[in-house]
């Protein structure tokens, strides 16, 4: 089965400066990765997603990009702020709609 | 987006009872439903995919007959955690895709956090 593997567990930066955070997959036949955002004791919540014949896909502040050669895909927040602060999960699916596998999630803090 | 609606939102019961967990789309129709379970700060677990009309599909080291997975509309999907222990306290989030009919998204119901005393 699919493996996704997420790095760091933790991120803290200082608002107005990047984030990346970065996913790795192991199921070849995977064509869909979305990333989620999750507040404590709260439903996850889709923040941006690409799909495996796109590379790169921005929305304002936040851009995903995608290497499927070598299996790994990032999420790039900029200009970040304390209410990006949350835990953000990756995800790798496709061969059946709906069935996600989750990497660990990790932990963005924005300081004021 | 697609509304996926969980009840209860969170349950507190006493070892060795059942607790039954709904999750219904709202303004779609889903053959397909997910159980997550996730311990705190820890990640989503796929514990079974709910079929609509058929049996639920378990991932490996999930018990099937403790976890009773129902299917009986496309609109609703319910989890029985059977017998349940204080080991199986946690926040359970269903999931459901319009699949085809949509992007392909998954949306999640709100979770229902179980405390079994």
């Amino acid at each position: 089965g699919e493996n996704v593997e997420q790095h760091p567990s933790t991120l803290s930066v200082q608002e107005g400066d990047s984030a990346v955070i970065k996913c790795t997959y192991s199921d070849s036949a995977s064509n869909y990765f979305p990333w989620y955002k999750q507040e404590l004791g709260k439903r996850p919540q889709l923040i941006i997603d690409i799909r495996s014949n796109v590379g790169e896909k921005k929305d304002q502040r936040i851009a995903v990009t995608l290497n499927k050669t070598a299996k790994h895909f990032s999420l790039h927040i900029t200009e970040t702020q304390p209410e990006d602060s949350a835990v953000y999960f990756c995800a790798a699916g496709g061969t059946s709609y709906g069935k996600l596998t989750f990497g660990q999630g990790t932990i963005l803090t924005v300081h004021p | 987006g697609a509304v996926v609606s969980q009840h209860p939102s969170w349950v507190i019961c006493k070892s060795g009872t059942s607790v039954k967990i709904e999750c219904r789309s709202l303004d779609f129709q889903a053959t397909t439903m997910f159980w997550y379970r996730q311990f705190p700060k820890q990640s989503l677990m796929l514990m079974a995919t709910s079929n609509e009309g058929s049996k639920a599909t378990y991932e490996q080291g999930v018990e099937k007959d403790k976890f009773l997975i129902n299917h009986a509309s496309l609109t609703l999907s319910t989890l029985t955690v059977t017998s349940a222990h204080p080991e199986d306290s946690s926040f359970y989030i269903c999931s459901a895709s319009p699949g085809l009919a949509g992007t392909g998204e998954l949306f999640f119901g709100e979770g229902s956090r179980l405390t079994v005393l």
